[in-house]
């Protein structure tokens, strides 16, 4: 089961827009609507952001969003902040012997 | 609500280490549990998960047939044994809680740094 597949990096101004993707296949993204994502800034601990494709557990900022179109998912951080710097990770359920996938990882810059 | 790794460490190829992962806070028996590892400079991986009753077991290639995941309900902890330690083992192991009817992984260890050299 091969890693889905990040951007390596992304950045964006405060208060912009930014896109992150997430591409599968149909063992994975395109198979369920099982797709989280998480924050992760070195050193801490891993926050799950977004869960089930598009929700978000309570307490997580309403300018994080999630989607997914056929085998690839998508988060977009809305109002872009300092503190949204971070590690942003996609995990998928699949239907292979490896029931869980996380994506590469994208690094994303508040310029 | 917390979970807390212990057990990390120095080890040489070849070697054995178990991991625990302590819970409190939350019913934990109602919970599966997962291990995800980073390596240095590499994205999370997930290799590892076992069900509320311990009755299911499931692995990543990577490690099947050289780890193994267990728990102890009664002590709200969960065990990873890894024999056969390899120098690509080498990362930081975080242990995550699923969610209750629904997916994703909601509370997470601060990690546990296994180095195998």
């Amino acid at each position: 089961q091969s890693a889905l597949t990040q951007p390596a990096s992304v950045s964006g101004s405060p208060g912009q827009s930014i896109t992150i993707s997430c591409s599968g296949t149909s063992s994975d993204v395109g198979a369920y609507n099982y797709v989280s994502w998480y924050q992760h800034h070195p050193g801490k601990a891993p926050k799950l952001i977004i869960s089930d494709v598009s929700n978000r557990p309570s307490g997580v900022s309403d300018r994080f969003s999630g989607s997914k179109s056929g085998n690839t998912a998508s988060l977009t951080i809305s109002g872009l902040q300092a503190e949204d710097e971070a590690d942003y990770y996609c995990n998928s359920y699949t239907n292979t012997n490896t029931p869980y996938v996380f994506g590469t990882g994208t690094k994303v810059t508040v310029l | 609500m917390q979970l807390v790794e212990s057990g990390g460490g120095l080890v040489q190829p070849g070697g054995s280490l178990t991991l625990s992962c302590a819970a409190s806070g939350f019913t934990f028996s109602s919970h599966w549990i997962h291990w995800v590892r980073q390596a240095p400079g590499k994205g999370l991986v997930w290799f590892s998960r076992i069900n509320t009753d311990a009755t299911t077991t499931n692995y990543a290639d990577s490690v099947r047939g050289r780890f193994t995941i267990s728990r102890d309900n009664a002590k709200n902890t969960v065990y990873l044994q890894m024999n056969s330690l390899r120098a690509e083992d080498t990362a930081v192991y975080y242990c995550a809680r699923g969610r209750f009817l629904a997916y994703g992984m909601d509370v997470w260890g601060q990690g546990t740094t296994v180095t195998v050299s």
